[in-house]
């Protein structure tokens, strides 16, 4: 099945700890991006990637860091610099020559 | 900057009964719009998009949008819904087609079927 995964579902954590989402898609996506889901606001851009190796800030990409040593995988670290880090996570791909988004089931995270 | 407004957070709606569920955005440039759907704990599911032409488009499980460049909108709309329709409804905007620098969603809006 081709599509994208987020692993694990549901992560706790302590306060000031950094943790380590993961996404990874084999749909041979070139671009990935990291959304941040709270409730009553949207979904919020953290960063994206559209090839290996580069990626770009979003709108909220402070407390966060990316890696693309890969073309399918797009892993999140959330610092303890995040001040908030209690959220869904949402990761999305798509082609550059399509026009389409594709989500993954998302990563629920507690910091405790 | 692109924006993207939700008027309504939550639309309650009787089965069966007609749903229009409303997005207003803001742009300085030409941009592409999507209708996203959210199950609970789960990740996002394309409805419909609009990129260009027919301003009238039709999406999955019955829905359809209307942009309307004028009045800056692009509702989203169904003539019966069913139980199975409760969800959250986000609405999106792009001005490079397929988002490659991401895309911009509205908060939201709750849809709830009342039986």
């Amino acid at each position: 099945d081709g599509g994208i995964t987020q692993s694990p579902k549901y992560l706790f954590r302590k306060e000031g700890q950094n943790v380590t989402l993961s996404c990874e898609q084999n749909l041979n996506h070139d671009a990935m991006y990291w959304y941040r889901q709270d409730p009553g606001q949207g979904l919020r851009l953290i960063y994206y990637s559209q090839i290996v190796n580069d990626f770009q800030k979003g709108d909220i990409a402070e407390g966060y860091s990316v890696s693309r040593e890969k073309k399918e995988s797009f892993p999140l670290t959330v610092t303890s610099a995040q001040k908030n880090p209690t959220a869904f996570y949402l990761c999305a791909s798509s082609s550059m020559s399509s026009d389409t988004q594709y989500f993954g089931p998302g990563t629920r995270l507690t910091v405790l | 900057a692109q924006s993207v407004t939700q008027l309504d957070s939550q639309v309650p709606v009787f089965e069966e009964a007609p749903v229009e569920l409303r997005c207003n955005y803001s742009s300085s440039v030409s941009v592409y719009l999507f209708w996203y759907v959210q199950y609970p704990n789960q990740g996002l599911q394309l409805l419909l998009k609009y990129l260009s032409g027919s301003t009238l488009v039709k999406g999955i499980n019955g829905f359809e949008a209307e942009f309307n460049k004028s009045q800056t909108s692009f509702h989203l709309r169904k003539p019966s819904v069913h139980i199975s329709d409760t969800a959250e409804y986000f609405c999106a905007v792009s001005d490079s087609g397929g988002g490659a620098d991401g895309l911009t969603f509205g908060k939201g809006t709750h849809l709830i079927i009342q039986p």
